[in-house]
């Protein structure tokens, strides 16, 4: 079982929609939890961290449910520019940051 | 200023053949991080070092030797190329522990390696 699982992608939604990804971790000394975000042929960067009450940045959110061992985020109102791979990252003990396999997204006018 | 430099961007190179991958980050962190990117796109960790010390070495080849002259650079050795090395390598810098509120990983623009 890989230790970060996402959706198969990809996503196709048009403008506006709103979209959900889902990822499940296995370790459960899993520490800290993120997305990211990755644009073709580019390097990965930070979209934003996942905080076990939940958190809002803009029109994304993110959830974490330690029990159940899943993360989620939800983009609303998606645009154009929001095409993009998004990556689950899950750290454990510090040193060691795993990236789940990604889920592409592809918005459409 | 590049916070997380990497070169070349792009090598190709023959199979059987030594290449080298240079890293350097100016962002004062203590740790580094090597990651192999597949055609898959699959982002593997490959190895990580903390001020200079190896921490991490996940099942790599001992083809690939990377090497820490100082906290501020990263290099990655890789002798005996074979076509299944062919992948995009990020090198990657961050505060360590890492949590919630210091979890970004900066990564480098990749080098893309073909082996023919």
């Amino acid at each position: 079982r890989k230790e970060v699982e996402q959706d198969p992608g990809p996503f196709n939604v048009p403008e506006g929609a709103t979209v959900a990804f889902n990822c499940t971790y296995s370790n459960s000394a899993s520490q800290s939890f993120f997305w990211y975000r990755q644009d073709c042929r580019k390097e990965p960067k930070l979209l934003m961290s996942v905080y076990s009450s939940g958190n809002e940045d803009g029109r994304f959110t993110a959830q974490l449910n330690r029990a159940s061992q899943y993360i989620s985020l939800l983009i609303r109102d998606s645009k154009l520019s929001d095409s993009a791979t998004y990556l689950c990252v899950v750290n454990i003990e510090g040193f060691k940051t795993i990236f789940g396999a990604g889920t592409r997204l592809f918005v459409k006018a | 200023d590049t916070a997380v430099s990497q070169t070349p961007k792009y090598l190709v190179t023959q199979m059987g053949n030594d290449k080298s991958i240079k890293c350097e980050q100016n962002l004062g962190h203590d740790t580094m991080y090597w990651y192999k990117q597949d055609s898959k796109k699959f982002l593997k960790i490959m190895f990580s070092y903390n001020n200079k010390e190896l921490i991490i070495n996940e099942t790599v080849p001992n083809r690939f030797s990377p090497k820490s002259p100082d906290k501020a650079h990263l290099n990655l050795h890789i002798n005996s190329l074979e076509l299944g090395d062919s992948a995009v390598y990020f090198c990657a810098s961050s505060q360590v522990p890492l949590a919630e509120d210091t979890g970004e990983l900066f990564f480098g623009e990749g080098s893309r390696l073909t082996v023919l």
